[in-house]
Parts: structure tokens; C-alpha cells; sequence
């Protein structure tokens, strides 16, 4: 069965600190992987994508990573703002079909000064 | 505007009442989706427009859901007869292709609350 897992589900960190998000997923085939940022009463926006063979994706503050042959990826944050806080989701893409997005729960960040 | 939007952003109904659930893609955008999303869970798919073809409804959880497309352009999800497990967020997203690598661009989606 395809899914996505997403690890913590909540996260509180301070103002300046970094922090990382996980996602296992078991989606096979694989095509690409995004991280979307959530903003509380907003639509997901895309943060990073990566395919089968880039193993990382920066984008600015947010550093992804992501390990095809054990099926993990992660989003660093670094130096956090009060504005990044927020819902990341893992968003898995199979190569075909048009439900092909596989989307975990979630991880709620709250950034507090 | 620039990006994809809907309405109302709000609807409160009461159970057993129809709603409608406009989306406005992004013009040009060939692909479009509608997702419902659960107070604290990801999206989940509901169904696939390729301009005005539906081509996958396989997410719409019953017969009372029922979504259109009919130039193309803007879409129409419909609920009859709501029910309180109706309540949720409903998502819209467009896409320029068809191609799992397009990106797909997210309204800002429709809470509906079903008392």
C-alpha cells in the first residue's frame, strides 16, 4: 500500500534554532518528491522537488535531502523564523494515473520568539 | 489574478442542504484537482479534470458529490444533501501540464462546516 509517514507530528522550537522533519514513505514506483508548506487557512505551496537521483534540494533556508534506496527524506530548517511556522507536508509522486500524489499527515512547526 | 482561487472561503451549512464550491485556475492550466482535507491530515484526491474531461472520479466519496468542468476553465464541486462527515477543507490545484513532474499550485481551499 502506498504511504507516506511523517515524523513529529507537532514541533515547537525557538526563534534562531534549527530543526528537521522526516517522511518515510512506501510508494513504488517512484517518481518525485515534494515538500509543501502549509500556512494555517492557506493552500500548500511548494518548497523543494527532487527526483530518484538528486539526493538534496536547497531553498534558501530549507535544505531537503532524500534517500531513494531506504525511502526517507527530510526537511532542514535553518535559523527559523516566527514565519516559518506552519504545516510541512510530504507530497510522494507516482509516475502515472492522476491520483498519483501521495500526501502525508504532516508536521505542525510553531516557531515561538 | 496570478494565482488559483476559490469560493466562497467560508460555508457553513446545515445538514441536508446543497452546496457549490467554486475554483478559479490559473488561466491556461490544463490539469485541475479537488482535494478534501481533514482537520489535521493531509489532503486526500477527489477527482482529475484534463481541460473539460473528468477523467478520474475515483475520490469522491459517495454519489452525492458530484464535480464539473464544462469550458475548461473554472470548476464546480457540488454536495447534495450535506452530512456532518461532509465538514472539511476542500482543496483546488491546477496544473500547466499533465505531466507528474507539473506542479501543482494550490487555492487557498473552502472550510465547510456541516452543523
Amino acid at each position: 500500500k502506498n504511504q507516506v509517514e511523517q515524523s513529529p507530528q507537532s514541533l515547537i522550537i525557538l526563534e534562531g534554532k534549527n530543526c528537521t522533519l522526516q517522511c518515510n514513505y512506501t510508494v513504488s514506483p517512484f517518481s518525485n518528491l515534494r515538500w509543501y508548506k502549509q500556512d494555517t487557512g492557506r493552500g500548500p505551496v511548494s518548497l523543494t522537488i527532487m527526483t530518484f537521483s538528486e539526493n538534496t534540494k536547497s531553498n534558501g533556508r530549507y535544505t531537503a535531502t532524500l534517500d531513494a534506496d531506504t525511502k526517507q527524506s527530510s526537511l532542514h530548517i535553518t535559523a527559523s523564523q516566527l514565519s516559518d511556522s506552519a504545516s510541512y507536508i510530504c507530497v510522494v509522486s507516482a509516475p502515472t494515473g492522476a491520483n498519483n500524489l501521495f500526501f502525508g499527515t504532516g508536521t505542525r512547526l510553531t516557531v515561538i520568539p | 489574478g496570478a494565482g488559483v482561487s476559490q469560493s466562497p472561503r467560508y460555508k457553513v451549512a446545515k445538514r441536508g442542504q446543497d452546496v457549490a464550491l467554486r475554483c478559479d485556475p490559473i488561466s491556461g492550466h490544463v490539469s485541475l484537482f479537488w482535494y478534501q482535507q481533514a482537520l489535521g491530515q493531509g489532503p486526500e484526491f477527489l477527482t482529475y479534470f484534463q481541460n473539460e474531461a473528468q477523467l478520474d472520479k475515483s475520490g469522491l466519496p459517495s454519489d452525492r458529490f458530484f464535480a464539473e468542468r464544462p469550458e475548461g476553465s473554472v470548476s464546480t464541486l457540488k454536495i447534495q444533501r450535506t452530512q456532518q462527515e461532509d465538514s472539511a477543507v476542500y482543496l483546488c490545484a491546477s496544473s500547466f501540464g499533465t505531466s507528474d513532474h507539473n506542479e501543482q499550485f494550490f487555492g487557498p481551499g473552502t472550510r465547510l462546516t456541516v452543523l
